[in-house]
């Protein structure tokens, strides 16, 4: 079946740091893929998708690349702020105008210090 | 602003009692989904609906149940509570069209079974 790979963390980094949070993924299809953000006490927001090989989805000076030889979708974001402190999730989506299966990572835990 | 509001948002309830959870969408779509976040789990999905009185189990629906009276809502009730199912429940809709096969989510609801 699909599954979605991330590391949990906590990710500790301080302001202005350059942020990866890696992402790998197995499907038996084409998916679409995702990250969302949640930000303490609230749901998840996406924060960026793309939906074939090569695409890269871009938000909030975060962007990920859909790679398909590597099976991966790692976020990455050059400067990161205090604000930026969440838990950030990779998903992965099968099936198109219906249904929507997706699966999701266990979510990272990046915290930002001043 | 996906539209989407859940009911109550905290809740503490004891084990063996009947508890409703309420999922209220603004946009009329379609699909509806209730997830639930555990750590270490990522988010699993308990049920799915595809249109009113048409509802799907997923992969963790024991001890659930939900119904779709009208498009709008989407109820998930837990008919006997129990201390496993202390959790945040999440609701999504799925937004399909012009390109886009996206899950929205609610703000959750914490739910804790004493």
């Amino acid at each position: 079946g699909d599954s979605v790979t991330q590391m949990e963390g906590p990710v500790t980094l301080s302001e202005e740091a350059f942020l990866t949070i890696n992402c790998t993924y197995t499907a038996t299809g084409y998916p679409s893929l995702f990250w969302y953000v949640q930000y303490p006490g609230e749901g998840l927001q996406l924060l960026l998708k793309a939906t074939k090989a090569d695409d890269k989805g871009s938000n909030k000076g975060f962007e990920a690349t859909y790679r398909k030889e590597t099976t991966s979708f790692h976020l990455e974001k050059g400067s990161v702020q205090v604000s930026d402190s969440a838990v950030y999730f990779c998903a992965l989506s099968e099936g198109s105008g219906g249904y929507q299966k997706v699966t999701f990572g266990i979510g990272t835990k990046l915290q930002v210090i001043p | 602003d996906a539209g989407i509001t859940q009911s109550p948002r905290h809740k503490v309830t004891e084990t063996g009692t009947p508890v409703t959870l309420r999922c209220h969408q603004t946009e009329n779509h379609r699909y509806m989904y209730w997830y639930r976040q555990d750590p270490g789990h990522g988010l699993r999905l308990i049920h799915y609906s595809y249109g009113v009185k048409d509802t799907d189990k997923g992969e963790v629906s024991d001890g659930y149940s939900v119904s779709r009276s009208k498009t709008e809502d989407f109820l998930l009730t837990l008919e006997s509570a129990t201390s496993s199912q202390t959790s945040v429940y999440f609701c999504a809709i799925g937004v399909h069209g012009q390109g886009e096969d996206t899950q929205y989510f609610g703000p959750g609801t914490r739910l804790t079974v004493l």
